[in-house]
């Protein structure tokens, strides 16, 4: 079965500062997807990486992938409030399942 | 447009009981998942839908089955509750072809008592 594994589970950092949200997995997949969640509420889609070396950015955060290392990264840069939310990844085999990671709580401090 | 809309919300049933929730796609999705989501577990895969075919399922018990309509809706049921079934559930929607990640609905959050 496939193991996704994120690091770390919590993540507490100043506004203003940059970190990395690292997502390691145990099959080959070159399907990787990271989403949002806010408390009580549902996933929200942020990217969807589908080839070795795919970097994608939206405003503070980028998300990229290495299939032949199994391994995602999320970068935050210059962190603000509004970015405090748990962060998933997520792999999918061929069987268009999604194996989760257990995400990552992000607190940014004023 | 249209986000993935499920029904209801929130629900409290009794240990023994059954219980069916419901999730209306994406329009022109034709592809549906459905997920478990606690806090001991995190996010679990259930079963996958497409076409109103069962293409792949997840580890759970025969209790929990869904199904698929030809209007790509899709409701999933829960015989014989127990309290361990407690969870948040989501539906997901996309297309079909995988190039797309999923959409997911707010949820339907069962408490089973």
């Amino acid at each position: 079965e496939l193991k996704v594994e994120q690091n770390p589970l919590f993540l507490s950092m100043q506004e203003g500062k940059n970190y990395t949200i690292y997502c390691n997995y145990s099959t080959t997949s070159d399907r990787l997807y990271w989403y949002r969640q806010d408390p009580g509420k549902s996933l929200e889609s942020l990217f969807v990486l589908l080839s070795n070396g795919a970097v994608k950015q939206e405003g503070r955060l980028m998300a990229s992938l290495d299939t032949k290392a199994r391994l995602s990264t999320l970068h935050i840069t210059a962190a603000v409030h509004d970015l405090s939310a748990t962060y998933f990844c997520a792999v999918e085999n061929t069987g268009n399942q999604f194996y989760f990671g257990t995400g990552t709580s992000l607190t940014v401090i004023p | 447009k249209a986000g993935v809309t499920q029904t209801p919300r929130y629900l409290i049933k009794t240990r023994g009981q059954q219980v069916t929730l419901s999730c209306s796609p994406i329009s022109g999705h034709r592809s549906v998942s459905w997920y478990q989501q606690t806090p001991g577990q995190g996010l679990q895969f259930l079963f996958e839908y497409f076409s109103e075919t069962q293409r792949n399922k997840g580890n759970f018990p025969g209790r929990f089955s869904g199904r698929q309509f030809s209007n790509s809706r899709s409701e999933m049921n829960v015989s014989t509750l127990e309290l361990g079934d407690s969870a948040l559930y989501l539906c997901a929607s996309r297309p079909g072809d995988r190039y797309y990640g999923y959409t997911f609905g707010s949820g339907t959050r069962l408490t089973v008592v």
